[in-house]
């Protein structure tokens, strides 16, 4: 069976410091990969998404980057954090053509200090 | 007017309760639909997708209406365990990552 799993769980950083969030996929080859993040009362905002290693689809201009070194390896990164960066960020995977279906890790809470 | 609407809620019913959510969708060209189940402080779950004919899984039913531009989720006999948020999710071509959108979620509440 595929298994998602994404870490660190809770993070609270200060501004200015860097950011790696890592998520990994198993059980399942080639797989749609992405970066969501939740906002209080608000709906998920996609962030990131990639359809094979190297290939990244940036939704929101920010200062986050993502790279997917491997077929099942997404990164989230920053170099600087702002305190708008707080959130829970949400790695998930999809078969190809079934974007429509996610499947999620457990989310990483941000805190931006 | 928002891409994906939903009450917010919340909707407290007792144990044993129907209950029913609606969401509104702007995008007349939306193909696929899905509803997902949040726990607080959790990662959202696929609950179900949402077939044109209108599908059913165990306690829980979707429909989807087209001419209104709505899908609705029933949840008959409920339970404590369905305490959750609902989100609604609409997908406005098929296989493209960036027309997926999620709606904020309507928040249900079981009590015993």
């Amino acid at each position: 069976s595929q298994t998602i799993h994404q870490w660190p769980a809770t993070l609270v950083q200060p501004v200015g410091s860097p950011l790696s969030l890592e998520c990994t996929v198993e059980g399942t080859s080639n797989p749609n990969l992405y970066w969501y993040r939740q906002a209080a009362g608000r709906g998920l905002q996609l962030l990131f998404y990639s359809v094979g290693i190297g290939q990244i689809s940036s939704e929101v201009p920010q200062n986050l980057s993502a790279s997917r070194p491997q077929d099942r390896q997404f990164i989230l990164s920053s170099k600087k954090l702002l305190l708008s960066d707080s959130g829970f960020y949400l790695c998930a995977w999809s078969r190809t053509g079934r974007t429509g279906e996610l499947f999620f890790g457990e989310g990483s809470r941000l805190t931006v200090l | 007017r928002k891409e994906v609407e939903q009450d917010p809620g919340p909707f407290n019913v007792p144990e044993g309760a129907t209950v029913a959510f609606n969401c509104t969708y702007s995008n007349s060209a939306s193909q696929s639909f899905f509803w997902y189940r949040q726990d607080c402080r959790k990662e959202p779950k696929l609950l179900m997708s949402v077939y044109s004919s209108g599908n059913e899984d165990g306690r829980f039913t979707a429909q989807l209406n087209r001419a209104s531009q709505y899908i609705s989720l029933l949840i008959r006999d409920s339970k404590l365990s369905d305490s959750a948020t609902y989100l609604c999710v609409v997908n406005g071509v098929e296989g493209s990552a960036r027309q997926l959108t999620f709606g904020s979620g309507t928040q249900l509440t079981v009590l015993p």
